[in-house]
């Protein structure tokens, strides 16, 4: 089993859809990161979260420390969007998710 | 926000040559950089974490000899892949982490990404 599980893989929407990844972990960490990386590879930093909710223009991240969860919220979904959105936890390094793949309709 | 660059962006190289790959924290001191691989449709994977001026730490399965590591000074690592074969093929990101932004925080480059022929 992966120490980082994240669901769904892949995820399609209709543009203005309100969408959620989820992550799972099964390590103690002392921080949870949401990546995006778009079709090029290029890797861009979304949120760092140790606790409760940050948000950033239309991008929602929460993490609930006990439950060992964090939830990526993206609301009136667009074109744009589309990309792989990792989520990664410290531990004494860097663990990742294997992605979950989002493709957004016009 | 901090940023961090790598070059080349991508290369195509014959089997059995060495290649390098530069990583640069463009406008902060990186006391700590991180090579990464990431495989087609797979997950990035730790290669090895870098200190100025010290050895590279390597990750458990990763040649020390094939992937050299140099971090010479606070806003430039090299990784150089010798003596590459077609299985060294894939998308090599690298990132860094500042002294003076908050613990753990990475920031990533833009990936190199490798062919070996």
């Amino acid at each position: 089993k992966n120490e980082v599980e994240q669901s769904p893989q892949n995820l399609t929407a209709q543009e203005g859809e309100f969408i959620t990844i989820n992550c799972s972990y099964s390590v103690g960490i002392s921080a949870l990161h949401w990546l995006q990386q778009h079709p090029g590879g290029g890797i861009v930093s979304l949120f760092m979260l140790s606790s409760g909710k940050k948000k950033h223009g239309r991008l929602i991240a929460t993490i609930n420390i006990q439950e060992k969860h964090s939830s990526l919220h993206i609301t009136a979904s667009h074109p744009r969007d589309s990309a792989v959105y990792i989520c990664a936890v410290n531990t004494d390094k860097l663990i990742f998710g294997t992605g979950t793949r989002l493709q957004v309709f016009p | 926000g901090a940023v961090v660059s790598q070059h080349p962006s991508w290369v195509i190289c014959k089997s059995g040559t060495s290649v390098k790959i530069e990583c640069r924290s463009l406008d902060f001191q990186a006391t700590t950089m991180f090579w990464y691989r990431q495989f087609p449709k797979q997950s990035l994977m730790l290669m090895a974490t870098s200190n100025e001026g010290s050895k590279a730490t390597y990750e458990q399965g990763v040649e020390k000899d094939k992937f050299l590591i140099n971090h010479a000074s606070l806003t430039l690592s090299t990784l150089t892949v010798t003596s590459a074969h077609p299985e060294d093929s894939s998308f090599y990101i690298c990132s860094a982490i500042a002294g003076d932004i908050p613990h753990n925080e990475q920031f990533f480059g833009p990936g190199t990404r490798l062919t070996v022929l």
